[in-house]
């Protein structure tokens, strides 16, 4: 089964719009962290957001917030008021077990959201 | 942020010719390191984990024989492709893990490998 699964390989916003990226997870430890990254063109990866399995309230950051729902195993991206500069790919990404342990990510297979006018 | 480069950003090379990439933490040192690979259009791959001053792990299926990673100090770790062919052409991807609460990875620009 897959851990992260982003099930919508394109979005389109309009600027100004807000728009939702869809992720859930599969794991059976209690103990994980969920990420969201940004994938430009130029490849770098952007870190956007981090949501650990036991905060109590959703994440966010600027823009963008975390719409977190353990039971329902999903995390997904909110990005308000979008902007040109936000198109681009977008991965989610799961670390299990506690911080300080071996933090190996695994990435969902990506959303490439596309702002237009 | 913190900052992490690679270098080259980008190399071109023949087919049975070895190429090494390097991964640097700039501002921070980095007990542990990541390498992951990207083929066009598709999610990042953990290729393998790299530790300061012992053996890399690597991931199910990544040829440790091929992919040499050497992280020798705490700013740098290197990924030599040796032998490459055509089908090792790729995105190549470092991480460098800092504890910051959460011990958040920061990505390296990545470096595209293209094998001829």
């Amino acid at each position: 089964a897959q851990k992260i699964t982003q099930t919508q390989p394109g979005m389109f916003v309009q600027e100004k719009e807000a728009v939702t990226l869809d992720c859930t997870y599969d794991t059976s430890d209690p103990s994980y962290g969920l990420f969201w990254y940004k994938q430009p063109s130029s490849g770098e990866m952007i870190f956007l957001i981090y949501q650990g399995s036991y905060d109590q309230q959703n994440a966010t950051e600027g823009r963008y917030s975390l719409n977190f729902q353990k039971a329902r195993k999903s995390a997904n991206l909110v990005i308000s008021a979008s902007q040109l500069g936000d198109s681009a790919m977008y991965f989610c990404a799961m670390r299990e077990g506690h911080t300080g342990t071996a933090s190996k990510l695994t990435f969902g297979t990506g959303t490439r959201l596309q702002v237009t006018l | 942020g913190a900052v992490v480069s690679q270098h080259p950003s980008r190399v071109i090379c023949k087919s049975g010719t070895s190429v090494k990439i390097e991964c640097r933490s700039l501002d921070f040192q980095a007990t542990t390191m990541f390498w992951y690979r990207q083929f066009p259009k598709q999610s990042l791959m953990l290729m393998a984990t790299s530790n300061e001053g012992s053996k890399a792990t690597y991931e199910q299926g990544v040829e440790k024989d091929k992919f040499l990673i050497n992280h020798a100090s705490l700013t740098l770790s290197t990924l030599t492709v040796t032998s490459a062919h055509p089908e090792d052409s790729s995105f190549y991807i470092c991480s460098a893990e800092r504890d910051n609460g959460y011990n958040e990875q920061f990505f390296g620009p990545g470096t595209r490998l293209t094998v001829l």
